[in-house]
């Protein structure tokens, strides 16, 4: 079965700076898709970036940015430039094709003014 | 596009009585849709899935008679939680296949259920 960890329950940035986000997960399968969502405090889940696996090139989204590493199972999120507003909890989720996603236990992500 | 609305937003119920909360997407066809139920701090986790015209499957441990989930339309899916508990008040999030082609599933807002 597949497993996603996010070992970073909370995590905090100066406004302006960059931050990553750190998730892993585990699969035997080799044709996949990760994302990462954004849930604010009205709890809207939304999507921040989405990456396909068969795709060597990492996902970018304006500030986003992930650093894919199939090998090592890694998908890791970084925001550039912090804004107020990405704070938020984040989950990396895993998709397999059956379409169910597989989900991180999630970030919090504090951004300090 | 590929908007996903829940209805209610919020909805306070008398322990023992049932409660309906409705799930539809607005411009597509959604032929599977998913409900989640999230503790305070938590992850999203899958209760069931559920295909227009069959029934749901549900994950190991969800109550399917607690749970009643009807997918009668490619655009509604709906869950029952019958002879609500305390223990039953949550936060339920649906969320929709997306249309043909897409890879995402798209969330409703959620609902905010509270048994007294």
């Amino acid at each position: 079965a597949q497993t996603v960890t996010q070992s970073q329950p909370e995590m905090s940035v100066q406004e302006a700076e960059t931050v990553t986000l750190s998730c892993t997960y585990d699969t035997s399968e080799s044709d996949y898709y990760l994302f990462w969502y954004k849930q604010p405090p009205s709890r809207q889940m939304i999507l921040v970036i989405r990456q396909e696996a068969y795709k060597q090139q990492n996902a970018t989204e304006n500030r986003f940015s992930v650093n894919f590493q199939k090998a090592a199972k890694s998908f890791s999120l970084k925001i550039s430039d912090s804004q107020l507003g990405d704070a938020a909890m984040y989950f990396c989720a895993y998709r397999s094709w059956i379409y169910q996603l597989i989900w991180g236990a999630g970030t919090k992500l504090i951004i300090k003014p | 596009g590929a908007v996903v609305s829940q209805h209610p937003s919020r909805v306070i119920c008398k322990s023992g009585t049932s409660v309906k909360i409705e799930c539809r997407s607005l411009d597509f066809q959604a032929t599977t849709m998913f409900w989640y139920r999230q503790f305070p701090k938590q992850s999203l986790m899958l209760m069931a899935t559920s295909n227009e015209g069959s029934k749901a499957t549900y994950e190991q441990g969800v109550e399917k008679d607690k749970f009643l989930i009807n997918h009668a339309s490619l655009t509604l899916s709906t869950l029952t939680v019958t002879s609500a508990h305390p223990e039953d008040s949550s936060f339920y999030i649906c969320s929709a296949r997306g249309p043909s082609g897409s890879y995402e599933q798209y969330f409703g807002p959620g609902t905010r259920l509270t048994v007294t």
